[in-house]
């Protein structure tokens, strides 16, 4: 089981680009790596999943290095309504699938 | 909207109390999985259905249950509630047996308060 250790919190500020990197040594040849934002009170929402190399969608990019055992979400320009948790999901098949959810990266978007 | 539809959405009872709750997955997906998550906490794991059988298991206490119907929709029992239950618990869903290439989409949960 891919355990995925993330920065508990971060600061940034309205129309920088935000950077969230997730550690993920023991990623398995078959494991996704999906991020999910959450917003207090409400369900996480998928963001984005790759596997390696560079995904790109509407909203972030994540970047994943060759060995896989890490990857980085990044959010162009964000605004105060990004401000939400972040979390880094890598998927396991090993003995029974379980999605596991670390502890996510709360980040905070000041004007 | 996510089309994932948890019922009730806010629920108060006393310990030792049992409750059920309810989801509804999107249509067309095969897979439903539970999570709790307790006040600044993060999302543990409790378990997974596809298409009505025990998928995998996470930290469920023995005082809690689950299935998947027929229908699809799934039901979480918490019986002998504690104080330490109060938590949200929310149902994702997804459409194969295994999320890790897929996405799971999550209701806007149940929010339980034992008191």
């Amino acid at each position: 089981l891919a355990k995925t250790t993330q920065p508990i919190s971060m600061d940034s500020y309205e129309g920088q680009e935000v950077n969230i990197t997730c550690s993920h040594n023991n990623i398995a040849t078959n494991d996704y790596i999906t991020w999910y934002q959450q917003f207090p009170s409400q369900g996480p929402r998928f963001i984005i999943q790759g596997y390696k190399t560079k995904v790109t969608n509407e909203v972030a990019s994540l970047f994943i290095p060759a060995d896989r055992k890490s990857s980085t979400l990044s959010l162009p320009r964000v605004s105060l309504s990004d401000t939400a948790v972040y979390y880094c999901l890598v998927g396991s098949n090993t003995g029974g699938f379980k999605t596991i959810f670390g502890a996510g990266t709360r980040l905070f978007v000041k004007a | 909207d996510s089309g994932v539809t948890q019922t009730p959405k806010h629920l108060i009872t006393a310990t030792g109390q049992r409750v059920t709750l309810r989801c509804s997955p999107r249509s067309g997906d095969l897979s439903v999985y539970w999570y709790q998550q307790s006040l600044d906490q993060g999302l543990q794991f409790l378990i997974q259905y596809y298409n009505g059988e025990e998928r995998a298991k996470g930290n469920i206490l023995e005082r809690f249950s689950a299935q998947q119907f027929p229908d699809l929709h799934s039901e979480l029992n918490l019986s002998s509630l504690e104080l330490g239950d109060s938590a949200l618990y929310f149902c994702a869903s997804s459409a194969g047996r295994i999320a890790n290439t897929g996405e799971l989409f999550f209701g806007e949960g149940s929010r339980l308060t034992v008191l």
